[in-house]
């Protein structure tokens, strides 16, 4: 079975523009988690989905949005990008209907913004 | 509230064994994972526990959870090299959907 996949691997952006991440889960899996890591705050959870819902949501400005599609894959989009943006972003997918489920990580998108 | 912590840095000499500890104050943390993260790479899980179980085998890795002082470690037997990397602990909260706090992460340095 394939893992959870992630693109682009890098990306370099400067101030003021937007960026969309994409997650592709594993094969059968319906949530998909997103992270960001960085080396001061460490790794921070940002949103949640299941079945193209958003269930759950970490304490990040209304500059960072999600969706999921109807096969799962999600994308995460960050608007108005600051400095402070550059990180790690991870996805990480379970099979999970509820409760909490062992996730399983992509290996990241590295965003700098310039 | 909800917060993991972790020794930042641990030297060990190939062959012995490693021993990560880690703490959690939220007391409702049901599910309790061990990550190792190597440069440049995402997140591996190793291993987890459930909150109520007090010790996990598998293989080299042995978890020890004690819910009495919320702490939890995971210990490497016959480290190599090979293991040198940075391992997290992170709890999971049941409700929480699939929401994880980790913790800062500890550096494992193997030296010969």
């Amino acid at each position: 079975k394939a893992g959870v996949t992630q693109t682009p691997r890098y990306l370099i952006k400067t101030r003021g523009q937007q960026v969309t991440l994409s997650c592709s889960p594993i094969s059968g899996h319906r949530s998909v988690s997103w992270y960001q890591q960085t080396p001061g705050q460490g790794l921070q959870f940002l949103f949640e989905y299941f079945s193209e819902t958003q269930r759950n949501k970490g304490n990040f400005p209304g500059r960072f949005s999600g969706r999921q599609f109807s096969n799962s894959r999600s994308e995460m989009n960050v608007s108005t990008l600051e400095l402070g943006d550059s990180a790690l972003y991870l996805c990480a997918s379970s099979g999970s209907g509820g409760g909490v489920d062992t996730q399983y990580f992509g290996p990241g998108t590295r965003l700098t913004v310039l | 509230g909800e917060d993991v912590e972790q020794s930042l840095f641990l030297s060990v000499r190939e062959g012995d064994s490693s021993v990560i500890n880690c703490t959690y104050t939220d007391s409702s943390s049901t599910y309790l994972y061990w990550y190792k993260q190597e440069p440049g790479a995402g997140l591996q899980l190793l291993t987890y526990i459930f909150s109520n179980m007090d010790m996990k085998q598998d293989q080299r890795l042995t978890v020890l959870l004690n819910k009495k002082d919320k702490h939890l470690s995971l210990r490497i037997a016959d480290t190599q090299t090979g293991d040198s990397a940075i391992y997290f602990c992170a709890g999971g909260i049941s409700g929480g959907y699939n929401k994880l706090i980790f913790g800062a992460g500890t550096r494992l340095a193997v030296h010969p």
